[in-house]
């Protein structure tokens, strides 16, 4: 099983909602990211978590709020988004360990109005 | 932080010929260099990979080669066929705090005419 799911794959939001985007790998992966990517642009590291740790945030503003419960999970909460939030964000995971590959999920595409 | 330029943003070739696209690096500790291809609306997916210990690597018609000294990287890909058609993005990565971050190439959109 080489799957990241993410769900749900499409959601629109209001500036004043409060909503998650949720992550899941079944592959023992104790690496998690999440990127977000705006049409025409490559992908932008915002989190990383490793072993269930936030590790790095890409100063990333606080309206977005990452979690991982544990090492198959990680959230991205999502409060008083502004329209130019409106993305594709993906979730990847990978195993730990130097030049091992990142498995991205199909992403969910958010639409903030 | 590292930073990776990617060229050309864009590329037509016609069907059977080659395609090269090529990246390079500023940080010196990246130590692995993977390449994704993105169909629209879909997910980044891996088509090649080196770590910093190998020159050249080949799958199929699809080669990459990493000059650590100089610091780039090259994606060639053979006989192109039209499901070729893709954005191509390159990346590069090291370890941070037990992390693993990739910086991505700003994309080259290739296409191939039959």
């Amino acid at each position: 099983d080489t799957e990241v799911t993410q769900t749900p794959k499409h959601l629109v939001m209001g500036m004043t909602n409060k909503k998650s985007l949720k992550c899941e790998q079944h592959m023992g992966h104790r690496a998690m990211y999440w990127y977000k990517q705006k049409a025409k642009k490559p992908p932008e590291l915002m989190f990383v978590y490793s072993y269930e740790k936030l590790s790095i945030n890409e100063s990333v503003p606080s309206r977005f709020s990452p979690e991982c419960p544990n090492s198959s999970l990680l959230n991205l909460h999502l409060h008083a988004l502004q329209p130019e939030d409106s993305a594709l964000y993906l979730c990847a995971s990978r195993p730990v360990g130097a030049g091992n590959t990142i498995y991205f999920g199909e992403g969910s595409w958010l639409t903030v109005v | 932080g590292e930073n990776v330029e990617q060229h050309p943003s864009t590329l037509s070739v016609q069907e059977g010929d080659s395609a090269v696209i090529k990246c390079t690096y500023s940080d010196s500790a990246s130590n692995y260099f993977p390449w994704y291809k993105q169909e629209l609306g879909k997910r980044p997916q891996l088509i090649i990979d080196i770590r910093s210990n190998v020159g050249e690597k080949k799958d199929q018609r699809i080669a990459v080669t990493l000059n650590k000294t100089a610091k780039h990287f090259s994606l060639h890909i053979t006989e192109t066929q039209p499901e070729d058609s893709a954005v191509y993005f390159c990346a590069a990565s090291k370890g941070i705090q037990g992390a693993q971050k990739l910086v991505f190439g700003q994309g080259t959109r290739l296409t191939i005419n039959p």
